[in-house]
Order: structure tokens, then C-alpha cells, then sequence
């Protein structure tokens, strides 16, 4: 797999506004994706997931965007606060098989 | 609310030493897996477990690595002889029937060898 190494892609944002992070996945036959949210020092809390007979999905705060046709996969959230500074990174899956998870994006909020 | 726990938070061990990482997945939970995250990269898949034996493993997961369910809380991971390379998190996690299923992880074990 890709070696990301040290550097993660970072996402700063001003507390107040919308964040939008971004996914590709690689596998077209993935028929479910889950976003997660890893905190510092903390295990992989998950967010929101979504399979791949739907485009979107919202739940609090949160709206995840699947584009199967370019393999990409958003992540929104609404009205991004302090808390929600993180490393954020999307997992796909098929079938019964076990999840690939893709490299993280820094989420830097700004009070 | 249930969560997956683990234990040490932090080992620290030589080169060649044998080393046990423990995790009580969430009890009615019956799916377990171990991932392993090495610093500032992708969280890897090892092993998954169900009904008292292997799911399936991935290629990182060889001879030096087995997992065992001990009894009836406990999920353990044991490495037999550690590699500078297998300095990492290891995380460990539940899902209540399929891979399918939400995993829940627990907050990892830091592995050091030296």
C-alpha cells in the first residue's frame, strides 16, 4: 500500500464553518465505506458509514457523499467545532472481507 | 456505554522478547480483530477472529504472530520474537456479528522494541 509516511494531508478551519474532507478509495467493487475519527493518543472512533447503494447520508453534523463513479468519498461537517480536531480517514469494505483503511487527513480547528 | 479496553497502554520491550497485548472486546460482541498502526501511517489489518478461531489474516500477520481468546472476556495478541519493525499502535477491536458490523476499537497498545 502507499507508504504516507510522517506527512499527513492537514484541513484548518475556522470554528463556525463547514469542514469537507476528502477520500478516494480503490477498490470499485467496495460496497461500504466508513468514515472515522482518531484523536490523539485514542483508537479509531467511528462516525458514519454508508453503502454503496446510496449517495449520501447525514447524521449529526455529519453528511458523507459517495461518488462511485470517480471512486471518492467526502466527508462533511457542519458548523466544525474545537472538538472536532482530529485525524479523520475513510475505510472501505466488500463483502464479509476485512476493511482497508485509507491515509488520514488532519483536521485542524481554529477558535 | 461498552467499550473495547486494552492493556498495557505502553510496552516496552527488546528485540527478540516475547510480548502479549491484551483486550477485553465488548462482551456480547462475537467478531474481534487486531490492526496495527505503525507512526503516521494507515491502520492495517492483522487478523479476525470468530467462533474460537482465525476469520481470516493478512500477510503482515505471520508465524511470529497468534491470537488466542483465553477465556471468556479476554482477546489477546502474542508476538513470539519482536522486530525493531514491529514498533507500532496495536488496536484491537469488536464488531457484534460480521465484519460488516460498526467495530469498535479500543484505545491501543504502543508497542516499542528496542
Amino acid at each position: 500500500g502507499e507508504n504516507v509516511g510522517l506527512h499527513l494531508p492537514t484541513l484548518s478551519v475556522q470554528e463556525g464553518d463547514n469542514s469537507i474532507i476528502n477520500c478516494a478509495y480503490s477498490n470499485s467493487a467496495s460496497d461500504y465505506f466508513i468514515w472515522y475519527k482518531q484523536e490523539s493518543g485514542k483508537g479509531p472512533q467511528f462516525i458514519i458509514d454508508i453503502r454503496s447503494n446510496m449517495d449520501k447520508r447525514q447524521g449529526q453534523r455529519v453528511t458523507v457523499l459517495l461518488n462511485k463513479t470517480v471512486k471518492h468519498l467526502s466527508l462533511q461537517i457542519a458548523a466544525t467545532q474545537p472538538g472536532d480536531s482530529a485525524v479523520y480517514f475513510c475505510a472501505e469494505g466488500r463483502g464479509n472481507t476485512p476493511l482497508v483503511f485509507g491515509k488520514g487527513t488532519r483536521l485542524s480547528v481554529i477558535a | 456505554e461498552p467499550e473495547v479496553t486494552q492493556t498495557p497502554s505502553h510496552q516496552v520491550t527488546q528485540m527478540g522478547q516475547e510480548v502479549i497485548l491484551r483486550c477485553v472486546p465488548i462482551s456480547n460482541h462475537l467478531y474481534f480483530y487486531w490492526y496495527r498502526q505503525i507512526l503516521g501511517q494507515k491502520v492495517e489489518f492483522l487478523v479476525s477472529f470468530y467462533n474460537n478461531e482465525i476469520s481470516e489474516k493478512s500477510e503482515i500477520f505471520d508465524d511470529q504472530f497468534s491470537v488466542e481468546r483465553p477465556d471468556g472476556s479476554n482477546f489477546t495478541l502474542k508476538i513470539r520474537s519482536t522486530k525493531l519493525e514491529d514498533s507500532a499502535m496495536y488496536f484491537c477491536a469488536s464488531s457484534i456479528w460480521t465484519q460488516r458490523d460498526t467495530q469498535y476499537f479500543g484505545p491501543g497498545t504502543r508497542l516499542t522494541v528496542l
